[in-house]
């Protein structure tokens, strides 16, 4: 059983540079939601979608977009990348009751 | 503001001792998660509480909603080395509203 994926695992951005991180779920969860967690940190909300085609800023948005267009896929894509984004990248979904599963996380670092 | 308050932020105990972390909150929420994460992995579910007052028992772990389902406790007993990680609570406060984390406590149980 597939889960939450993540594409990529890792990544490496120059300043400026943009990129979107992919995620999927095969779980048919209506419910999707893009994190970051910064060194020693708790996770902090970005973004997060509870359909297809409905989607609602969390706690730091600020430096990102997101899309909803399928129940399976919600990317997070950086347009103008900058240092203080350097952090692990968490997608997960969930159905309505808020028990979630998380993909294994993007690591990205901009230099 | 942190929706959800975590205490303590650190621990660190000798293997066997008994350890209580906390997670509370003003707010009141219609399910409470815990989940724990290893480094390099994303967040596990290890449990979900939804009724005021509910404990739920996992092996050696206890997990405890509060009679006001503002607040939520997780009991470890005997801690084994194994259980050293990142331990998180999580929870939906009603209808469309986002999976809100806290900051976590990070457990060090030495041999």
């Amino acid at each position: 059983n597939a889960g939450v994926t993540q594409t990529p695992k890792f990544r490496i951005l120059k300043i400026g540079q943009s990129m979107t991180l992919q995620c999927t779920q095969d779980m048919n969860h209506n419910y999707m939601y893009w994190y970051r967690q910064d060194p020693g940190m708790g996770l902090k909300l970005i973004y997060y979608s509870v359909g297809a085609g409905i989607t609602d800023k969390g706690e730091v948005p600020n430096g990102y977009n997101v899309s909803r267009s399928t129940t399976e896929d919600f990317p997070l894509r950086l347009e103008l990348a900058a240092p203080s984004q350097t952090s692990v990248y968490f997608c997960a979904s969930s159905y309505r009751d808020g028990e979630a599963f998380f993909g294994q996380g993007t690591r990205l670092t901009v230099v | 503001t942190q929706l959800l308050e975590q205490s303590p932020q650190f621990l660190s105990i000798q293997e066997g001792e008994n350890l209580t972390v906390y997670c509370n909150s003003s707010s009141v929420f219609s399910s409470l998660q815990w989940y724990r994460q290893e480094p390099g992995e994303g967040p596990v579910l290890l449990v979900t509480v939804v009724t005021g007052g509910e404990v739920k028992k996992l092996k050696r772990l206890t997990f405890q909603f509060g009679d006001a389902r503002k607040d939520s406790s997780l009991h470890i007993t005997a801690a084994q080395p194994g259980d050293t990680g990142l331990y998180l609570c999580a929870g939906v406060i009603s209808g469309n509203t986002p999976l809100v984390f806290g900051k976590g406590t990070r457990l060090s149980v030495i041999a």
